[in-house]
């Protein structure tokens, strides 16, 4: 089944613990992004690649990393979260130009 | 720089109602264009999209869009809503074509008896 599959679904960290959400897909997409979902605010774009070894900044790129060492993962890196990156999380991919194929999403709780 | 603009927080229809919700982008071009549909406690599933062509597009579960250039908007529609079709709908825009998305806040469809 064509997917993007992200773990954890729900993680409660403490502030400054470095933690990795992992994404992975398996449909050979070029273009991997991940956004947060935020209550008033919508999705917004943390970062993209638009193949390996190419990645950018998306609208909110403080706080993060991220890193695409193979075409099907594209893992999200918090160095020391803190705690207003308490969000939902969403990983997604796609063809070029493409409507994106979303995850189930990551809930993050930072105390 | 582009934007996405949904001017209705909530909707309220009734089963059977038809629907429309309301999406105006922002974009010197014509960008790609979609809806998303998110369900309480999931992921974003793409209803439809627009590229080029025929302005009026049609999508899954019965639902259609018609993108009007002179009024930078894409419109969602449906002519006889379910209670199914209760959930959040976000559209988006992506003008460079790089999958650069950027969402509109969303539409909160709720759907009375």
């Amino acid at each position: 089944e064509a997917q993007v599959t992200q773990n954890p679904r729900y993680l409660i960290t403490v502030t400054g613990k470095k933690l990795t959400v992992t994404c992975s897909q398996n449909m050979n997409h070029e273009y991997m992004s991940w956004y947060r979902q935020d209550p008033g605010l919508g999705l917004r774009q943390i970062y993209y690649s638009m193949n390996v070894e190419v990645t950018d900044k998306g609208d909110v790129p403080e706080g993060y990393k991220v890193s695409r060492k193979e075409k099907r993962n594209f893992p999200l890196i918090l160095e020391s979260p803190s705690p207003n990156q308490t969000s939902l999380y969403f990983c997604a991919s796609s063809l070029q130009g493409d409507g994106y194929t979303f995850g189930s999403g990551t809930r993050l709780t930072v105390v | 720089a582009q934007s996405v603009t949904q001017p209705d927080i909530h909707i309220t229809v009734s089963e059977g109602a038809s629907l429309e919700l309301r999406c105006n982008y922002s974009y010197g071009a014509t960008p790609y264009l979609f809806w998303y549909v998110q369900s309480p406690g999931q992921g974003l599933q793409l209803l439809l999209k627009y590229f080029s062509g025929d302005t009026l597009v049609q999508g899954i579960k019965g639902f259609e869009a018609e993108f009007k250039r002179s009024q930078s908007s894409f419109n969602l529609r449906k002519p006889s809503v379910h209670w199914s079709d209760a959930a959040e709908y976000f559209c988006a825009v992506d003008g460079s074509g790089y999958s650069t998305l950027t969402f509109g806040k969303g539409t909160m469809l709720l759907v009375s008896p």
